[in-house]
């Protein structure tokens, strides 16, 4: 079924320790997302990509990086992680970043609890 | 920056009509999404609304005011397999999705 894979679907992780959640979709859609969800909330925006080898800051990019080396791929990695990371993250993807419609499919969620 | 409300919760009984509104503040409009979001699921597609009026899509319709940055959801017949949380959300300047906190709906025997 095509779609997004994200891993690990759950993770427990010490303070302080570094964390790459993977995600990875086979629509080949141009641009993907990074999103976290917390209670109350709702989901924001931690970094984009709108093709390829390109990558830009969302609403809480402060702690996150992201990479871009291929069409497929798009991985969020956490340094250093801090109990405040503490939350459900969505992968998600688009045709495109632009105008339109550009519905976002999303990933299963990977629930990280830092300590 | 965005600001977008939605109820926190609401309660209905099956077979009945929901509303749930959202209003908006946003840097530029480029068009606005509902998704549905099961417990401990994905978010999903519902609805897209760029241009003023209603859309229609089965049990489900959206509408948006721009002027009032305005927007529903109204959900009919509802059925137990709609209890789930709803999730606004605006494509600003940017080109981006924000989001609101999202509407739990809880729909009763």
């Amino acid at each position: 079924t095509a779609g997004i894979t994200q891993a690990p679907t759950s993770q427990i992780l010490a303070a302080g320790r570094s964390m790459t959640l993977r995600c990875t979709q086979d629509m080949r859609h141009n641009a993907m997302y990074w999103y976290r969800q917390d209670l109350g909330l709702g989901l924001r925006l931690i970094h984009y990509s709108n093709t390829a080898g390109t990558t830009g800051k969302g609403e809480v990019p402060d702690g996150y990086s992201v990479s871009r080396a291929n069409t497929d791929d798009f991985p969020l990695t956490l340094a250093s992680a801090v109990p405040s990371q503490t939350s459900v993250y969505f992968c998600a993807s688009s045709r495109d970043g632009g105008e339109g419609a550009n519905v976002l499919t999303f990933g299963a969620g990977s629930r990280l609890t830092v300590l | 920056g965005q600001n977008i409300d939605q109820p926190t919760e609401m309660t209905a009984t099956e077979g009945a009509i929901v509303q749930i509104n959202c209003t908006y503040q946003t840097s530029g409009f480029n068009g606005l999404f509902w998704y549905q979001q099961h417990a401990g699921e994905a978010p999903t597609f519902l609805s897209y609304n760029v241009l003023d009026g209603l859309e229609e899509k089965g049990r489900f319709s959206s509408f948006l005011s721009r002027s009032k940055g305005y927007s529903y959801l109204l959900l009919k017949e509802l059925q137990m397999k709609d209890s789930a949380s709803y999730l606004c959300a605006v494509k600003g300047g940017d080109y981006k999705l924000s989001f609101g906190a999202g509407t739990t709906v809880t729909v009763r025997a």
